[in-house]
C-alpha cells in the first residue's frame, strides 16, 4: 500500500530554519517524480517545489533560494529544508507524487513562522 | 510561468444540479491538466487526469474535458458529498512550476 507521512512542522520565529520530511512507503521514492504542495490558512494551493527521478530540482520563485529539495534513497525519504522562513511561509505543507497505483498525499504538517 | 484562472470563484447549487467549473491558461498546457477536490481539514484528492481521464475510483458523474488553454469540470448530478473547493493544475509546461488554480468552491444552495 501506497502511503506518505509528512514530519518537522512546527512554531519557528521568522529568519529560522526546518527541515520537513516525508517517508514513502509501498513504492521507491528515487525512481518517482516527487513534489512539495502548501496551503496557507484559508488560502488555496500553492506548488512549491519537486525533484524529479533523475534528481533535477524545481522551485517556485517563491521560495527560491531559501528551500531544498531532497530525498534519502536508503530512507526512502523526501526532505525539504526551509531557510529564512518569513511569515508568509505559514502553511500546511504536503508531499504528492503519482505512481502507477494512483496519485498520493500525505496528511500534511503544519509550519507556522511568528514570532 | 502558466497562470491558471478558475470560474466562478463559488458555485451555490442544490443536489442533484449540474455543475460546470471552468479553468483557463495563460498559454497552452496540451491536455496536460488535472483537477483536485479538496474538502475541509483533508488533503486534495486526484479527480481527472489529462484533461479528461478520471483518476482510479473517481464516479462517472465527473467529467474533464478541454486542451489547450481552457478546460471543463462537469459534475453531472451533485451529490452531497461533492460540495467542497476544486482545484486545476497544469502538468503539461516542463519544467515546473506546475502551478495551481485558485480554485472553485462549490456550495450548497
Amino acid at each position: 500500500e501506497v502511503q506518505l507521512v509528512e514530519t518537522g512542522g512546527d512554531l519557528i520565529q521568522p529568519g529560522g530554519s526546518l527541515r520537513l520530511s516525508c517517508a514513502a512507503s509501498g513504492f521507491t521514492v528515487s525512481r518517482n517524480y516527487m513534489s512539495w504542495v502548501r496551503q496557507a490558512p484559508g488560502k488555496g494551493l500553492e506548488w512549491v517545489s519537486a525533484i524529479h527521478s533523475d534528481g533535477s530540482t524545481y522551485y517556485a520563485d517563491s521560495v527560491k533560494g531559501r528551500f531544498t529539495i531532497s530525498r534519502d534513497n536508503a530512507r526512502n525519504t523526501l526532505y525539504l529544508q526551509m531557510d529564512s522562513l518569513r511569515a508568509e511561509d505559514t502553511a500546511v505543507y504536503y508531499c504528492e507524487t503519482t505512481v502507477p497505483q494512483g496519485n498520493y498525499w500525505g496528511q500534511g504538517t503544519l509550519v507556522t513562522v511568528s514570532s | 510561468e502558466v497562470v491558471l484562472t478558475q470560474s466562478p470563484a463559488t458555485l451555490s447549487l442544490s443536489p442533484g444540479e449540474r455543475a460546470t467549473l471552468s479553468c483557463r491558461a495563460t498559454q497552452s498546457v496540451g491536455s496536460f491538466l488535472a483537477w483536485f477536490q479538496q474538502k475541509p481539514a483533508q488533503a486534495p484528492r486526484l479527480l481527472i487526469y489529462d484533461a479528461s481521464n478520471r483518476a482510479t475510483g473517481i464516479p462517472a458523474r465527473f467529467r474533464g474535458s478541454g486542451s489547450g488553454t481552457d478546460f471543463t469540470l462537469t459534475i453531472s448530478s451533485l451529490e452531497p458529498e461533492d460540495f467542497a473547493v476544486y482545484y486545476c493544475q497544469q502538468r503539461g509546461n516542463w519544467p515546473p512550476p506546475f502551478t495551481f488554480g485558485p480554485g472553485t468552491k462549490v456550495e450548497i444552495k
